[in-house]
């Protein structure tokens, strides 16, 4: 089965730094992903892991441990339009040709002044 | 580039009704499309795979009767929600794969701005 888990909500301040994790359980895996979405928009690109380790992207990183089944989104210097849900989702890969994103169950975040 | 527009943008409809929604990729072609829906405040379920000429794979527990799903092309695939009732209001959502692989990543998915469907 695929069983993806998120901190439902989180709280941070302006310039600060926050990290979501979540963890997964799934059948097949070829690939993480994370997606910022605003509310009543689509999901948009964040990062994408693969292998093991740290992928940089700006005032974003992701992590990855495949043994341990665990990402992490960083963002750092947090700024006031960061207030969104972010969405881990683990590409399938089972079925070639079909690669399905399987989402997590996303993470609130609010950020204050 | 790899752009997929929906329309249309929210729509309202009379319980029973159907209702039409269209994914369309841009600028590049798309084998592969999904559906998915999004109640508020939950995260994004995936309906239905779609595949250019030939039928959808439907997710456990999605009526693929009620959620009829056409890919006529390369470029489009619709979602018609047959007798609709208020339980099927809700965000839906495509994505396409492009066959180029056009972001960087293997087998991006590019999500389009979603559909609002209210049913009354």
């Amino acid at each position: 089965g695929q069983n993806i888990d998120q901190p439902t909500e989180m709280t941070a301040t302006e310039g600060a730094i926050v990290q979501i994790n979540c963890t997964y359980q799934t059948s097949g895996f070829n690939g993480l992903f994370w997606y910022q979405q605003h509310a009543g928009e689509a999901p948009t690109f964040l990062s994408y892991n693969v292998l093991d380790g740290l992928e940089e992207k700006g005032r974003f990183s992701s992590f990855l441990s495949r043994s341990k089944g665990y990402s992490y989104l960083l963002l750092k210097e947090l700024q006031m339009k960061d207030s969104a849900s972010y969405l881990c989702a683990v590409r399938d890969g089972r079925n070639t040709g079909f690669q399905k994103l399987v989402f997590g169950t996303g993470t609130r975040l609010l950020v204050s002044p | 580039g790899a752009v997929v527009s929906q329309h249309p943008s929210w729509v309202i409809c009379k319980s029973g009704t159907s209702v039409k929604i269209e994914c369309r990729s841009l600028d590049f072609q798309a084998t592969t499309m999904f559906w998915y829906r999004q109640f508020p405040k939950q995260s994004l379920m995936l309906m239905a795979t779609s595949n250019e000429g030939s039928k959808a794979t439907y997710e456990q527990g999605v009526e693929k009767d009620k959620f009829l799903i056409n890919h006529a092309s390369l470029t489009l695939s619709t979602l018609t929600v047959t007798s609709a009732h208020p339980e099927d209001s809700s965000f839906y959502i495509c994505s396409a794969i492009s066959l180029a692989g056009a972001g960087g990543v293997p087998y991006e998915q590019y999500f389009g701005p979603g559909t609002r469907l209210t049913v009354t």
